[in-house]
């Protein structure tokens, strides 16, 4: 079945560092690939998507490419700031049943000053 | 409305009472998504609703977990002789087709009703 595989927390860096959160996913069709972000204390928001092979979803400086053949959408932004400290998800909607979303087990990013 | 809407944010109950947990989905939603999360964990899948019925119950801890939606909109958590490790943040969801095409469904989460089982 269709899942959503990402590496494991905690992530630690300095202000400006460059951030990498890698996902990979599984699945039976042609998904649609998604990143959440929770900030401390507060639901999960949208953060980005990408609908189709090769898109690039970006917000807030943050990019994901829909990389069909590594089934990937790595996370990444070249300069984090103390601001993005927060849990983040990446998930995926089958196009099949695009009702049904798999969610990662959530990245805890750090970023310290 | 404009967002997913959860009540009550914050419940504190005794061990062994039951509590109703709701949630009002963005409305033409009709997709409504439950999920639990505890404390630093990731999300747990609970039940999905299409319209009022539920094709996936297969998170559902256990038979002290229902939940129901009615009117094709808000839904409600419910559990019975609640226990301590029913301490978590519930988390409801909801999603629905945009456009006549397939332009990439998005799921769109509430703030959360923090339940703590004292």
């Amino acid at each position: 079945g269709d899942s959503v595989t990402q590496m494991e927390g905690p992530v630690t860096l300095s202000e400006e560092a460059f951030l990498t959160i890698n996902c990979t996913y599984t699945a039976t069709g042609y998904p649609s690939l998604f990143w959440y972000v929770q900030y401390p204390g507060e639901g999960l928001q949208l953060l980005l998507k990408a609908t189709k092979a090769d898109d690039k979803g970006s917000n807030k400086g943050f990019e994901a490419t829909y990389r069909k053949e590594t089934t990937s959408f790595h996370l990444e932004k070249g300069s984090v700031q103390v601001s993005d400290s927060a849990v983040y998800f990446c998930a995926l909607s089958d196009r099949g049943d695009f009702n049904k979303f798999y969610f990662g087990s959530g990245t805890k990013l750090n970023v310290k000053p | 409305g404009a967002g997913v809407s959860q009540s009550p944010s914050n419940k504190v109950t005794e061990k062994g009472k039951d509590v109703e947990l709701r949630c009002d989905p963005i409305s033409g939603h009709t997709a409504l998504y439950w999920y639990r999360q505890s404390l630093g964990q990731g999300l747990e899948f609970l039940i999905y609703f299409q319209g009022n019925s539920a094709p996936d119950k297969s998170g559902l801890p256990s038979d002290r977990f229902s939940a129901e939606r009615t009117g094709g909109s808000v839904s409600t958590l419910t559990i019975q002789r609640t226990q301590q490790e029913d301490s978590a943040v519930y988390l409801c969801a909801s999603s629905g087709r945009q456009g006549l095409s397939f332009s990439g469904n998005t799921i769109y989460f509430g703030e959360g009703s923090w339940l703590t089982v004292v």
